[in-house]
């Protein structure tokens, strides 16, 4: 059965500071999925990664998917009080046009100014 | 323009009632998702459907019965509401592209609530 870990479970910073979430999973999956929520909110997605290597960065935020290690990391460069949230992990269990999202533990988010 | 919208976003009901969630997605996508998530936060797929078959049925009791009338829309029923069926629930709606990112886009969530 695939497990997915994150962690920390909580992190609570400074803004300006840089921070890494860490996510991971037990099998192998090639498509992996970073997701934030706002309390009481929705999911909103962040990040895609397909393959070995992908990085993809949008302002503060940049993920990168090590399959062979089976992990994946969201770092947080210089935060802001705006990213406060928690953020979740998915692995695709799933094939073709379906797929099973297994979502991590969550990690929240507290970025105090 | 929402996406993914659900109805209703808030459910109060006495336990041993039933209950339903619909879900409606404009994104043209083929396939739909219910999620829970508990008061720890944990996600946790329930069902998936694609073009109206379901797909997906994870471990979820008889009571919970999905409805597909077509591929934009997904319903949850719930029979005989328990305490441990209070939860957020989350419909979801995604498509596979050219590409492989079979990217879900999330509702904005139900909260029922069993008393």
């Amino acid at each position: 059965e695939l497990k997915v870990e994150q962690n920390p479970l909580f992190l609570s910073m400074q803004e300006g500071k840089n921070y890494t979430i860490y996510c991971n999973y037990s099998t192998t999956s090639d498509r992996l999925y970073w997701y934030r929520q706002d309390p009481g909110k929705s999911l909103e997605s962040l990040f895609v990664l397909l393959s070995n290597g992908a990085v993809k960065q949008e302002g503060r935020l940049m993920a990168s998917l090590d399959t062979k290690a089976r992990l994946s990391t969201l770092h947080i460069t210089a935060a802001v009080h705006d990213l406060s949230a928690t953020y979740f992990c998915a692995v695709d269990r799933g094939g073709g046009a379906t797929n099973k999202l297994i979502f991590g533990t969550g990690t929240l988010l507290a970025i105090q100014p | 323009d929402t996406a993914v919208s659900q109805t209703p976003k808030y459910l109060v009901t006495q336990m041993g009632n039933d209950k339903s969630i619909k879900c409606e997605q404009n994104l043209g996508h083929d396939t739909m998702y219910w999620y829970k998530q508990d008061s720890k936060k944990f996600l946790k797929i329930m069902f998936s459907y694609n073009n109206k078959e379901l797909i997906i049925n994870e471990t979820v009791p008889n009571r919970f019965s999905p409805k597909s009338p077509d591929k934009a829309h997904l319903n949850l029923h719930i029979n005989s509401l328990e305490l441990g069926d209070s939860a957020v629930y989350f419909c979801a709606s995604s498509q596979y592209g050219r590409l492989g990112l079979n990217e879900q886009f999330f509702g904005p969530g139900t909260r029922l609530t069993v008393l």
